[in-house]
């Protein structure tokens, strides 16, 4: 079956605009993750989904990162007034369910935004 | 807080060679450890959790809680090793991953 998918792959935005980026988990998926994935680092989580509640958004940077998930599938991650130091790729991931061990969470391909 | 260490950026070895990619952790619990792999032009996908004990592609990965550590290991190093390789940890009832920064395998012929 289909994978995660995210869109859109790329984005050049310049500095003071919003975006939004969009995630398509895995159908039947309950939990949703967004990562923040900085040039030379590993992915760095920004909040998690449990079907449609917001469980823990500890990660998001600033009042300026903003996620949803109104349904229970997709997801929006939306940054406003987007800065340099957002440039990112942003990644999406969804597990089958929160179980008392650790789901496998599989990873979408990313969305790389560029901040000028 | 948990963090993972990877501490090499990149390593490279001869096909055939064997390799071993060091992910060094802090926590105070009981984690759960992943390593995940990410070939040229393909997304981050699971490669191995301690959990499942199993080998994968020839990889294997020991949990030494002494030394926290969760070394990858492959006997004998093919061509299409070659990848971005990232271990992984999370909370014994966690979700999130926290990763390391990861290591770049380059296999030479």
């Amino acid at each position: 079956g289909a994978g995660v998918s995210q869109s859109p792959r790329y984005k050049v935005a310049k500095r003071g605009q919003d975006v939004a980026l969009r995630c398509d988990p895995i159908s039947g998926h309950v939990s949703l993750f967004w990562y923040q994935q900085a040039l030379g680092q590993g992915p760095e989580f920004l909040t998690y989904f449990q079907n449609e509640a917001q469980l823990d958004k500890s990660g998001l940077p600033s009042d300026r990162f903003f996620a949803e998930r109104p349904e229970g599938s997709v997801s929006t991650l939306k940054i406003q007034r987007t800065q340099q130091e957002d440039s990112a790729v942003y990644l999406c991931a969804s597990s089958l369910f929160q179980t008392r061990r650790p789901d496998t969470q599989y990873f979408g391909p990313g969305t790389r935004l560029t901040v000028l | 807080a948990q963090r993972v260490t990877q501490p090499e950026k990149l390593l490279s070895v001869f096909k055939g060679a064997p390799v071993e990619l060091k992910c060094n952790y802090s926590y105070s619990g009981s984690p759960e450890l992943f390593w995940y792999v990410q070939y040229s032009r393909q997304r981050l996908q699971l490669l191995l959790r301690h959990i499942s004990r199993e080998s994968i592609k020839g990889f294997t990965a020991d949990l030494n809680k002494g030394e926290t550590s969760f070394h990858l290991k492959k006997p004998f190093a093919q061509e299409e090793d070659s990848a971005m390789y990232y271990c992984a940890l999370s909370r014994e009832y966690g979700n999130k991953l926290v990763f390391g920064a990861g290591t770049i395998l380059r296999v030479k012929s």
